[in-house]
């Protein structure tokens, strides 16, 4: 019963390569995020939707792609793999974004992505 | 600039003794302050979140304060136990959901 899952766990690829990342959640939350852990363990959120709608979207190259084709899936598409772009990718859902963005948020176990 | 310090960077201590990891923020305005545990090759796991009008908040033998005057936190264990061995992150936000992430104190509870 595990309320926020993502796919893959781990993810190796070559520079150049076009991957996505998969997240769902079973909470019946309103708004998901995507975070980027880097090697030094600093989070930075990249995105938030509510409702299926953009609301966050950080300083992110344009080579990162949301797509949430309902309110329990969030996905990541990546083009065009970095070298840089190896971290670890969090999802994350919310009730909502609730009394001054105060709504506790559950996180996934993370994306271990390795880009060679 | 929105920055947020925390301090110490690690912190090892013996099963059962208390700990205080500390937070300085500059963030402004000023939304809602969160700590979170994040255990080794997981998801961080929130433990209190704070808004402007809060200054204690507990969660079991959590317990975090917020003096939103001079922009600090602190987040309080008591009786530590070999499983508070984790990451903790402290992170500020502003407007509806702005985060600012704090770097984290890595403690080490020792038996």
């Amino acid at each position: 019963d595990t309320a926020v899952s993502q796919t893959p766990k781990y993810l190796v690829t070559q520079m150049g390569n076009d991957k996505s990342i998969k997240c769902e959640q079973n909470l019946g939350h309103d708004t998901m995020y995507w975070y980027k852990q880097d090697s030094k363990k600093f989070l930075k959120i990249m995105f938030s939707y509510n409702n299926k709608e953009l609301i966050i979207n950080e300083t992110v190259p344009n080579r990162f792609s949301p797509k949430s084709p309902d309110k329990a899936h969030l996905n990541l598409h990546i083009n065009s793999l970095e070298l840089g772009d190896s971290a670890v990718y969090f999802c994350a859902s919310s009730q909502d974004f609730g009394s001054s963005g105060a709504d506790t948020q559950y996180f996934g176990p993370g994306t271990r992505l390795t880009v060679l | 600039k929105n920055q947020v310090e925390q301090s110490p960077q690690s912190l090892i201590i013996l099963e059962g003794k208390n700990c205080t990891l500390q937070c300085n923020y500059t963030v402004s305005p000023f939304s809602n302050l969160r700590w979170y545990k994040q255990d080794t090759g997981r998801g961080p796991v929130s433990l209190t979140i704070m808004t402007f009008s809060e200054n204690t908040k507990s969660n079991g033998r959590y317990t975090a304060t917020l003096d939103a005057d001079t922009k600090q936190s602190s987040l309080h264990i008591t009786a530590s136990q070999l499983s508070d061995s984790a990451s903790y992150i402290c992170v500020v936000s502003r407007g509806s959901y702005i985060p600012t992430f704090g770097r984290g104190t890595s403690l080490i509870v020792h038996p």
